[in-house]
């Protein structure tokens, strides 16, 4: 297996609701990783998981909390957002963890999940 | 000014063309990746370069680090490689990728 699974692909949510986005992959890669990605932009880093603990946070609002259950499944749970937080949500997982060389950092990304706030 | 630079921003090419797409950044690097994206899609990651050239069927990737420039090129382009093709760039820390604003490729019929 070498992807890495998103669900759900699309979800419409108001600003009031609770979700939650999943990534799953069974490759063994043990960094993790959300971006946020706007329309005609290149993605933006959110979160790093490195072996289950959150290695990075890059200034992230609350109303976005990541978990890591285990090495294998990383959420996004989300709550009381906001229009503009509407945007596609990348998942990607990677061998190599944060502070090793970049150059054996392959990433794997997923579908991604096309998250719209009313 | 951003740190990783692509040009041309749009490109439309006819089927069968030969293309390049041009990545240069103004920072130290430890690896530089090419990826694509298709419309509403993921990413698919194509290459990652520390050095020298890569070649994947059709797809030919190349760096020059004292330059700091990187091309990929498409040979015999096909509407298929119609998406958007994304330079980033690691330095330090391996988690932190910069990456450039993307170049659409249209090829048409």
């Amino acid at each position: 297996d070498t992807e890495v699974t998103q669900t759900p692909k699309h979800l419409v949510m108001g600003m009031t609701n609770k979700k939650s986005l999943k990534c799953e992959q069974h490759m063994g890669h043990r960094a993790m990783y959300w971006y946020k990605q706007k329309a005609k932009k290149p993605p933006e880093l959110m979160f790093v998981y490195s072996y289950e603990k959150l290695s990075i946070n890059e200034s992230v609002p609350s109303r976005f909390s990541p978990e890591c259950p285990n090495s294998s499944l990383l959420n996004l749970h989300l709550h009381a957002l906001q229009p503009e937080d509407s945007a596609l949500y990348l998942c990607a997982s990677s061998q190599s963890t944060p502070g090793t060389l970049a150059n054996t950092n392959v990433l794997t990304f997923g579908a991604g999940s096309r998250l719209t706030v009313l | 000014k951003n740190e990783v630079e692509q040009s041309p921003q749009n490109l439309t090419a006819q089927e069968g063309e030969f293309i390049t797409i041009n990545c240069s950044y103004s920072v130290g690097i430890s690896a530089l990746h090419w990826l694509q994206q298709h419309p509403g899609g993921g990413i698919v990651s194509l290459f990652m370069l520390s050095s020298g050239k890569k070649k994947h069927g059709r797809l030919i990737a190349t760096i020059n680090i004292q330059e700091k420039h990187s091309s990929l090129h498409i040979t015999a382009s096909h509407p298929r490689d119609s998406a958007v093709y994304i330079c980033a760039v690691g330095a330090g820390t391996a988690s932190k990728l910069t990456f450039g604003t993307g170049t659409r490729l249209q090829v048409t019929l």
